[in-house]
């Protein structure tokens, strides 16, 4: 597709499991971001992948969340043993290059957890 | 401190109404600043960079302030559509992250 895609869109789980969140960037983007917002709350960074460096993960909230880029493309967003304060919208991003200001995002995907 | 710092409005302004947004920044070792569009229920969109001289795009002009630590948006003759939260934008370095505030909500009225 054209732009970056994100499944499930929504996702709805038990306190306790574990739940993974995909995202496909556009073809050729080398820089891939996730970041969270909760309703109403500003967008908080998660995680950033730049081609082979090693990603930033100094926003990830517990060592409950993991992330990894496979062959610099796809990306999955893992959240173990999920808390109903992991309940918001994951939003992935792509941008063609590190130095580019522009991110294209996906649609999300709502979690919310029972 | 947080890194990025925005009013979270609401700003509601009637149609033509000029209404402008200001951010400020902790780090004075960023070096890009960009503002970005979200609509309700929907992901954010670039809508301008701003640059070290100030610049405008059609109703829109972004200025910078490094002295002071802030960037400003204003929207000149607003319009219905407009209404959306901004969200302003830093990244330290080229290579670096992208940090956002928590955006400003602007509503114009008929």
């Amino acid at each position: 597709g054209a732009g970056v895609s994100q499944s499930p869109s929504n996702k709805v789980t038990e306190k306790g499991k574990d739940v993974e969140l995909r995202c496909d960037p556009i073809s050729g983007h080398t820089a891939l971001y996730w970041y969270r917002q909760s309703l109403g709350q500003g967008l908080e960074f998660l995680i950033y992948f730049q081609g082979n460096s090693a990603p930033d993960k100094s926003g990830l909230p517990s060592d409950r969340f993991s992330a990894e880029r496979t062959g610099g493309s796809v990306s999955t967003l893992t959240i173990q043993r999920t808390q109903q304060e992991d309940s918001a919208v994951y939003l992935c991003a792509s941008s063609l290059e590190a130095g580019t200001g522009e991110l294209f995002f996906g649609e999300g995907s709502r979690l919310t957890v029972l | 401190r947080k890194e990025v710092e925005q009013d979270p409005g609401p700003f509601n302004v009637p149609e033509g109404a000029t209404v402008a947004f200001n951010c400020t920044y902790s780090n004075s070792a960023s070096q890009s600043f960009f503002w970005y569009r979200q609509d309700c229920r929907k992901e954010p969109k670039l809508l301008m960079s701003v640059y070290s001289s100030g610049n405008e795009d059609g109703r829109f002009t972004a200025q910078l302030n490094r002295a002071s630590q802030y960037i400003s948006l204003l929207i000149r003759d607003s319009k219905l559509s407009d209404s959306a939260t901004y969200l302003c934008v830093v990244r330290k370095s080229s290579g670096d992250k992208l940090t956002f505030g928590t955006g400003t909500r602007l509503a114009v009225r008929p």
